[in-house]
């Protein structure tokens, strides 16, 4: 079945560093791949998505490339904030059947803390 | 506009018996999905609904069952609570077409002693 592996976390990393959380996925088909953040007492929000290969999702700093030659989904960011800290997943689609939309694969999460 | 609430946000319950959660979906939505997220675990996929009908389902014993109703909202019953059910529940509604992002609540977090 379908299924996604990240890194392990969690991640400290001082403000204005460089982020990279890394992500590989197993899928049959084509899925869409995601990424979402989770802070502190809330739900997961959608942070950013690529729906094909060589695709890029980008959004508040933050980018990913659909890597299928390396089933890869790896988030960067060249700078981080402490207002970034959260848990970060990675996720992938399967599409749903008759009118409804896909169901996510989620990895296990990243828990990022970005100290002053 | 208000979007995904779910209702209780905390629950305590005794092994054995059963629960009910809630979800209201985004305003236009008419899609909703259930996942679990147990302590440190990403989410999984309980149940989706979508006309009133149940339109995937994860790996999850029927002691997991929903309903929708035509307000689109919906409710995630667990029967015969055990130990192991303690997680956080969480709804996300949509809008039907495989390009609809899906909203998250903030979920009811369940804790079975």
């Amino acid at each position: 079945g379908d299924s996604v592996t990240q890194m392990e976390g969690p991640v400290t990393l001082s403000e204005e560093a460089f982020l990279t959380i890394n992500c590989t996925y197993t899928a049959t088909g084509y899925p869409s791949l995601f990424w979402y953040v989770q802070y502190p007492g809330e739900g997961l929000q959608l942070l950013l998505k690529a729906t094909k290969a060589d695709d890029k999702g980008s959004n508040k700093g933050f980018e990913a490339t659909y890597r299928k030659e390396t089933t890869s989904f790896h988030l960067e960011k060249g700078s981080v904030q402490v207002s970034d800290s959260a848990v970060y997943f990675c996720a992938l689609s399967d599409l749903g059947s008759g009118g409804s939309n896909y169901k996510l694969t989620f990895g296990k999460g990243t828990l990022l803390t970005v100290n002053p | 506009d208000a979007g995904v609430t779910q209702s209780p946000t905390h629950l305590i319950k005794t092994r054995g018996q059963q629960v009910t959660l809630r979800c209201s979906p985004k305003s236009g939505h008419d899609t909703v999905s259930w996942y679990q997220q147990a302590l440190g675990q990403g989410p999984q996929f309980i149940f989706q609904y979508y006309e009133e009908e149940e339109r995937q389902r994860g790996n999850f014993p029927d002691r997991f069952s929903g309903h929708q109703f035509p307000n689109y909202s919906s409710e995630l019953n667990v029967n015969a609570l055990l130990l192991g059910d303690s997680a956080l529940y969480l709804c996300a509604s949509s809008l039907a077409g495989i390009n609809s992002p899906l909203h998250f609540g903030n979920g009811t977090r369940l804790t079975v002693t």
